[in-house]
């Protein structure tokens, strides 16, 4: 059981280039979540997904897109990559049903954009 | 006020010893809560979640406490291994099952 896989784990980008984050869950989860990492700042949530062909904007939503096509995948676009989106990335899933409401993350991508 | 607060630490204590962390929300409507374990440059997992009566696993107990909004992570007998970020997180409700995460506490236990 692989849980939740994330391609690529690293990746650097020269500002304005373009690339996609793939998040993969084999869980059957029907929640699936975007965050990045930054030291001191936390996770902060980019966007998420209640469902398959379902989006929604999180908190620092700017310079990003994501596509729920599949439910078991969930893909974070950078369309111009810009040096303040060096960060790790990580991407979570959540199930349904009562009791332990946890996430499952992907062991993360490290981005730098220079 | 942020709406899930930690002390940074970092906590520095010996083998062997007992650490205590807090962590209070603002959320009152706050239905869930858990502390996630971050290792240095890897992904948060799910230590425990924290139920209304307290709950223990092993070396660690959790506690909320609801009328003054916190919970707690007690760590008995600490262990090198045990080094780590420990976060804090709140689940406020919806269906859109948001969890709210704190900044974490860090957790160093020496030789």
């Amino acid at each position: 059981n692989a849980g939740v896989t994330q391609t690529p784990k690293f990746r650097v980008l020269k500002t304005g280039q373009s690339m996609t984050l793939l998040c993969a869950q084999d869980m059957n989860h029907e929640y699936m979540y975007w965050y990045r990492q930054d030291p001191g700042m936390g996770l902060r949530l980019i966007h998420y997904s209640v469902g398959e062909g379902t989006t929604a904007k999180g908190e620092v939503p700017d310079g990003y897109n994501v596509s729920r096509l599949k439910k078991q995948n969930f893909l974070l676009g950078l369309e111009s990559a810009a040096p303040s989106q060096t960060s790790v990335y990580f991407c979570a899933s959540a199930g349904q049903g009562a009791g332990n409401y946890g996430y499952t993350f992907g062991s993360g991508t490290r981005l730098t954009v220079v | 006020r942020k709406e899930v607060e930690q002390d940074p630490g970092p906590f520095n204590v010996p083998e062997g010893a007992t650490v205590a962390f807090n962590c209070t929300y603002s959320n009152s409507a706050s239905q869930s809560f858990f502390w996630y374990r971050q290792d240095c440059r890897k992904e948060p997992k799910l230590l425990m979640s924290v139920y209304s009566s307290g709950n223990e696993d092993g070396r660690f107990t959790a506690q909320l406490n609801r009328a003054s909004q916190y919970i707690s992570l007690l760590i008995r007998d600490s262990k090198l291994s045990d080094s780590a970020t420990y976060l804090c997180v709140v689940n406020i409700g919806g269906n859109n099952r948001k969890l709210i995460w704190g900044l974490g506490t860090s957790l160093a236990v020496n030789p």
